[in-house]
């Protein structure tokens, strides 16, 4: 069965203090990975694509790196205001853009 | 305005009520999909629709169901409400003429409480 496991389940970081949040996946033939952002109240946000092992890519204060196996999300020198649940999602079997599986996200807490 | 439009976007119902949720998008895509997000559980698929003329069920379509009105409307239906339905229900777009791999956009949500 396709799956997507983040970890940890909450993080809680002063500001400044960087730190890295993991997305692990079981599916078949893997199709890439996309990252969200999640606010109290609102959908997620887009993030990232990563299309493939050993791609990155980068936003402010946000690095995303994929593997054969997993996904990190990296947080340098982080501030409140990336406080949010972030989210990752994988294509499940068959390929079907339709059947995007959801992890079930970090809750990030940065502290002034 | 938002891109992706979620009507109501607060609901309390009745078990046993027929609810309506409605989204509209001005994105221009293509392609629909309706969520639920639970507590624990994340966010699963209901339904989603590659074009007007095209539903497909996703892991929980159990005891909802679909209409693509047109391009930019999609709709959500819970014949028979019960209190295990009560979520937090999203509607989210892509587009598949950008090539492989497009992301979804979601609108931001309506929360659905039965009684």
């Amino acid at each position: 069965e396709d799956q997507v496991t983040q970890s940890p389940e909450a993080l809680r970081l002063q500001e400044g203090e960087s730190s890295s949040l993991n997305c692990s996946y079981t599916v078949s033939g893997l199709r890439g990975l996309f990252w969200y952002r999640q606010d109290p109240g609102k959908g997620p946000e887009f993030l990232f694509t990563l299309y493939s092992a050993g791609e990155e890519k980068e936003k402010e204060r946000l690095k995303a790196t994929l593997t054969k196996k997993e996904s990190f999300l990296h947080i340098t020198a982080p501030k409140p205001e990336d406080s949010a649940t972030y989210l990752c999602a994988v294509p499940g079997h068959g390929g079907s853009q339709g059947n995007l599986i959801f992890g079930k996200g970090t809750k990030l807490s940065v502290k002034p | 305005d938002a891109d992706v439009t979620q009507t109501p976007r607060n609901r309390i119902t009745k078990t046993g009520k027929r609810i309506m949720l409605e989204c509209s998008q001005t994105k221009g895509h293509d392609r629909m999909y309706w969520y639920r997000q639970d507590p624990g559980l994340g966010l699963r698929l209901i339904y989603y629709s590659f074009d007007v003329k095209d539903i497909n069920k996703g892991e929980i379509s159990d005891g909802y169901s679909v209409s693509r009105q047109a391009q930019a409307k999609f709709s959500l239906s819970l014949e028979s409400a019960i209190p295990n339905q009560t979520a937090l229900y999203f509607c989210a777009t892509s587009d598949s003429s950008g090539g492989y791999l497009q992301p979804q956009h979601f609108g931001d949500g309506t929360r659905l409480s039965i009684l």
